[in-house]
């Protein structure tokens, strides 16, 4: 079955790390991304990888991936007020590249 | 600048009452594809078009239309909108191959 699951709400303080993560159930899934949604806005593609990548760092973010347990982490060093949003992982699969499963949502929220 | 344009951003309409929501992308996209967001549901594919009058169903297509005649114009039909329809829409555009989606603003439909 396709299911993306992720806990729906993490608090941090400014200037820690944030680290969102994600379960999936498809084997098949070729990509996975983790897109932003700022208040009133659409989804912006933050990042994605590849399945048979292990790691992926952009800047402050770095993405972790262990297919063998079908888990996906975004890591946000040095968090900022900025980085308030809804965090959403996403996956694509074999053959399905026209589909997206999103997970809920991670809202971040961060704390002076 | 490259991006997909919704219109409008906010919507009341009365049930029943058919309304359409265009879409628009200035890159060249081959994908496009229409999302509505619930609290609590997450992101939901409605339709989606691989190409100019390649239209597929998504997860929840009922109760909509589309079409697909020129490339970067992917408009959303409700032919007779009912309550159940109000939600966040999203409209969204990518390339074939890898990359993920761009995703327009939104549509926020209320249907009274």
């Amino acid at each position: 079955g396709e299911d993306v699951e992720q806990s729906l709400f993490l608090s941090v303080r400014e200037g820690d790390s944030s680290v969102i993560n994600c379960t999936y159930t498809d084997s098949s899934s070729t990509y996975l991304y983790w897109y932003k949604q700022e208040p009133g806005a659409g989804l912006q593609l933050l990042t994605y990888i590849f399945s048979n990548m292990d790691m992926k760092q952009d800047q402050r973010l770095t993405v972790l991936l262990n297919k063998k347990d079908k888990h996906l982490s975004l890591r946000i060093a040095d968090t900022q007020t900025g980085d308030s949003a809804i965090y959403f992982c996403a996956e694509t699969q074999k053959d399905r590249d026209d589909k997206i499963i999103f997970g809920k949502g991670t809202r971040l929220h961060i704390l002076p | 600048e490259a991006q997909v344009t919704q219109n409008p951003r906010y919507l009341i309409t009365v049930t029943g009452k058919k309304l359409t929501v265009t879409c628009s992308q200035n890159m060249n996209h081959e994908y496009m594809s229409w999302y509505r967001q619930d609290p609590g549901l997450g992101l939901r594919q409605i339709y989606y078009s691989m190409n100019v009058e390649v239209t597929d169903k998504g997860d929840v297509p009922e109760g909509y239309k589309v079409s697909r005649k020129e490339k970067r114009n992917f408009p959303l039909i409700l032919e007779s909108p009912s309550p159940n329809q109000t939600s966040l829409y999203f409209c969204a555009s990518r390339p074939t191959g890898v990359a993920g989606y761009t995703f327009g603003s939104g549509t926020r439909l209320t249907v009274v």
